[in-house]
């Protein structure tokens, strides 16, 4: 089956500490994107790529880091200068720029829990 | 800049009530609209979508009508179920917009009573 795998589904660390967190799709996506999700709360963009070794700041990208080596891999860092890491984190992928009017698929998400 | 505008929550009806979730956007161009669901603790899921004006997207007994004239995709369900409980995500995507063209509404949180 095609989709979106994220692990783990739940991830605690201690303050201070760099976590990555997977995203992994084979949906042969060009676009992938991470959001994040505080309780009762909508999504914000964090990082998104649109092809390989590529990725662009969205609207809360301090704090965090990305990388787009392969097609199918889009892994976050959440490093210690994000003040307040705890959330729920998303992972999207689309089919890509040159179909812009398509639909983002979603990850389960992982829960982040900083202690 | 594109925006999308959802009535706020929580939304809570009894079992077989009729269900609308208001959804009015803002865009510079032709979007594609989007509505997602997100049950809790999980990710989110493609509801329904419309792509131009007039279309009407539908699944699960879930409907919602692309207006242009009003700029709105309001999402309505007959008879809603405890099992829709869950909250829902209105969205847009534009074409003419170069780099991240999605853009997600708030989120309306519906919970059904038995």
């Amino acid at each position: 089956d095609g989709g979106i795998t994220q692990s783990p589904k739940y991830l605690f660390r201690k303050e201070g500490q760099n976590v990555t967190l997977s995203c992994e799709q084979n949906l042969n996506h060009d676009a992938m994107y991470w959001y994040r999700q505080d309780p009762g709360q909508g999504l914000r963009l964090i990082y998104y790529s649109q092809i390989v070794n590529d990725f662009q700041k969205g609207d809360i990208a301090e704090g965090y880091s990305v990388s787009r080596e392969k097609k199918e891999s889009f892994p976050l860092t959440v490093t210690s200068a994000q003040k307040n890491p705890t959330a729920f984190y998303l992972c999207a992928s689309s089919i890509g720029r040159l179909a812009g009017n398509n639909e983002q698929f979603f990850g389960p998400g992982t829960r982040l829990t900083v202690l | 800049g594109n925006s999308v505008t959802q009535m706020e929550g929580p939304v809570t009806l009894s079992e077989e009530a009729f269900l609308t979730i208001n959804c009015t956007y803002t865009a510079t161009g032709y979007p594609s609209l989007f509505w997602y669901v997100q049950y809790p603790g999980e990710g989110l899921q493609l509801l329904l979508k419309a792509t131009k004006a007039d279309d009407k997207g539908s699944n699960k007994g879930f409907e919602a009508t692309y207006r242009k004239e009003t700029t709105s995709f309001h999402l309505e369900k007959g008879s809603v179920q405890v099992s829709d409980s869950a909250v829902y995500f209105c969205a847009l995507s534009d074409p003419q917009i170069f780099g991240q063209n999605f853009v997600f509404g708030p989120g309306t949180r519906l919970s059904v009573l038995p």
